[in-house]
């Protein structure tokens, strides 16, 4: 089956700075991609996918690039707020195989 | 709205006693799943049903029975034989079976047994 790796947290952030969170995984065939995530108290919600190499999926002004050649797939965002305040789950998902997600990093956007 | 619904929010129950969470999803969707989340240990995968009147086990079955008699109900019941069940529950569906398919989450279940 498919393995993720993502960077531990939490990670604690002033408003307005740079976000990243970094996400490797490996897999058999060519996945999919995805970000999910997770405010206090609720379900996941997918934040972007990617479903090919070099695909950038972005939302809410989060971005990530699906990068076949590091088998990364990082989250970013260039000006964070308090609302981002979140847990952050990145997952691969192969054709014959269920998501696979990462044990997830904690964001704290700090005014 | 289309969605998950997952009743109820909150769940306390006694230790030796079995319990059934609830899951229905309006999508129409014929992939449904049940997670169990505890803290800093990510999503882990109990049973999925690829569609209905069939489930598997996943990563965590021991001590957790499901059913899929309606595509759209996909109830969970924790046994007494769930040595830790204290957990925060989530169901999901997708529109097919495999990894390619964006899964949707209900709102979660927070089950305590004391």
């Amino acid at each position: 089956g498919d393995s993720v790796t993502q960077m531990e947290g939490p990670v604690t952030l002033s408003e307005e700075a740079f976000l990243t969170i970094n996400c490797t995984y490996t897999a058999t065939g060519y996945p999919s991609l995805f970000w999910y995530v997770q405010y206090p108290g609720e379900g996941l919600q997918l934040l972007l996918k990617a479903t090919k190499a070099d695909d950038k999926g972005s939302n809410k002004g989060f971005e990530a690039t699906y990068r076949k050649e590091t088998t990364s797939f990082h989250l970013e965002k260039g000006s964070v707020q308090v609302s981002d305040s979140a847990v952050y789950f990145c997952a691969p998902g192969a054709g014959s195989y269920q998501l696979t997600f990462g044990k997830g990093t904690k964001l704290s956007v700090i005014p | 709205d289309g969605g998950i619904t997952q009743s109820p929010k909150y769940l306390f129950r006694k230790e030796g006693q079995n319990v059934t969470l609830s899951c229905e999803q309006n999508l129409n969707h014929d992939a449904m799943y049940w997670y169990r989340q505890d803290p800093g240990q990510g999503l882990r995968l109990i049973y999925y049903s690829q569609i209905v009147n069939d489930f598997q086990k996943g990563d965590i079955a021991e001590g957790y029975s499901v059913s899929r008699e309606k595509k759209e109900s996909f109830p969970l019941t924790v046994t007494s034989a769930q040595k830790n069940p204290t957990a925060f529950y989530l169901c999901a569906s997708s529109i097919n079976w495999g990894g390619f398919n964006e899964q949707y989450f209900g709102p979660g279940t927070r089950l305590t047994v004391t």
